[in-house]
């Protein structure tokens, strides 16, 4: 069965950067787009960057663009978000999701990311 | 905000029929692109529960079922029972801002 298991949250300060992975098993990962999505504490769902399979193709929506980059590691089943310059606002749990364009039919746990000085 | 609009929160008593409405724009359900909706259980990471308007994935029951009408989407839970107390989030894509979300809907089951 499909299996996400997202790592790599933690309390960093304003304005530094931290990197989340996500272990993916179950299915053939290199055939499938992957997207990063998060929750802020209490409120909804937000989805962030989507990458292409082979990662040829990526897109991040407004919030993120420029300060969070997606990539992944096909050899080791892994998706993986660097996030730069945080702020509080990015205060989260943050999911990695099996993206089935357009919509998601898995997700991991989810990783708490906390932005706080 | 959110792009999509969904009423804050429903209730129902066990074995009523809820419906969650998820209100868009000609740039998103009304443009033609699918709405997709997850349930998130307390304390849990979201599910899919409906894709594409109208499909169930496997496992989850016929008591769920989704609906489009130019732009706006309901989600529809017959038979309601206690363990679909949860969060429904719809979900479907903007011309511009990509793949988007409502706000979610708290269903309370009396």
């Amino acid at each position: 069965q499909v299996q996400l298991v997202e790592s790599g949250g933690g309390l960093v300060k304003p304005g530094g950067s931290l990197r989340l992975s996500c272990a993916a098993s179950g299915f053939t990962f290199s055939d499938y787009y992957m997207s990063w999505v998060r929750q802020a504490p209490g409120k909804g769902l937000e989805w962030l960057s989507y990458i292409s399979g082979s990662g040829d193709s990526i897109s991040s929506g407004d919030s993120v663009r420029g300060r969070f980059t997606i990539s992944r590691d096909n050899a080791k089943n892994s998706l993986y978000l660097q996030m730069n310059s945080l702020r509080a606002e990015d205060t989260a749990v943050y999911y990695c999701t099996r993206d089935s364009i357009p919509y998601f039919d898995s997700w991991g746990q989810g990783t708490l990311v906390t932005v706080s000085s | 905000q959110s792009v999509l609009t969904q009423p804050p929160s429903v209730s129902g008593a066990p074995g009523q029929r809820v419906t969650i409405s998820c209100t868009g724009s000609s740039s998103d359900i009304g443009a033609g692109y699918y709405v997709h909706w997850y349930q998130q259980l307390p304390g849990t990471a979201p599910k899919l529960l409906i894709y594409a308007n109208t499909y169930r994935p496997s496992g989850v029951p016929d008591r769920f079922s989704g609906s489009t009408s130019g732009t706006s989407a309901s989600l529809a839970i017959t038979g309601l029972q206690a363990e679909d107390e949860a969060d429904y989030y719809c979900q479907s894509y903007d011309n511009s801002l990509g793949r988007v979300f409502g706000g979610g809907t708290k269903l309370t089951v009396l």
